[in-house]
């Protein structure tokens, strides 16, 4: 089973700071990788697929980079809703969520 | 606009079994893979099973392989999962969720307690 680690497994940052998550999958996965955000007591949402392409509706400060085994999530300025813990996921062999990423504020 | 709701969930004694559903609605259900995630309490996402949209195709993580049995009724717009012999590890909040990859829409999840 490819497993996908996510670092750092928390952060603390300030509103306006720029942020970079990384996802390392144990193998190739061309670019079948996506980001979900999830807030405390709700569901997850989608904001990027296939490593790169924003999901509608999604603000443009979240961006997506990566291919194979190393993949970024980038939040270029931070905004007080966007305090929340941040998953990545691969679809190329079934289905594997990394362990998360808390972004809490500094 | 897409929605997903489950039910289902309640407290379990370990050994027992539950069927979860899932009400889809907003969408050509039949067009669409569907997937069962769940998340222990305090715990990051654990995928559980996928179901392909005509039913052919299924597939399940380890962890349930041969307890868990997922299904669906296109003409009911719904998405099933059976669960036997569940144990206290299988303690979740299980969200029924649209697609694949990527997976777009979830549900508000239902709460599954497996205890004595």
């Amino acid at each position: 089973a490819i497993q996908l680690t996510q670092s750092p497994s928390s952060l603390s940052a300030s509103v306006g700071d720029r942020v970079t998550i990384t996802c390392r999958a144990s193998q190739g996965i061309s670019s079948a990788l996506a980001w979900y955000q999830q807030k405390p007591g709700k569901a997850p949402k989608l904001l990027i697929y296939d490593a790169s392409s924003l999901e509608s509706g999604v603000p443009s400060r979240f961006s997506g980079s990566g291919s194979g085994t190393d993949f970024t999530l980038t939040i270029s300025s931070l905004q007080p809703e966007d305090f929340a813990t941040y998953y990545c996921q691969q679809f190329n062999n079934l289905l594997t969520f990394g362990g998360g990423t808390k972004v809490e504020i500094k | 606009q897409v929605q997903l709701v489950e039910s289902g969930g309640g407290l379990v004694k370990p050994g027992g079994s539950l069927r979860l559903s899932c009400a889809a609605s907003g969408f050509t259900f039949s067009d669409y893979y569907m997937s069962w995630i769940r998340q222990a309490p305090g715990k990051g996402l654990e995928w559980v099973s996928y179901i392909s949209s005509s039913s052919s195709y299924t597939n399940y993580a380890d962890s349930v392989k041969g307890r868990f049995t997922i299904s669906r009724d296109n003409a009911k717009n719904s998405l099933y999962l059976q669960m036997n012999s569940l144990r206290a590890e299988d303690t979740a909040v299980y969200y029924c969720a649209r697609g694949l990859s990527p997976i777009d829409y979830w549900g508000q999840g239902t709460l599954v307690t497996v205890s004595s």
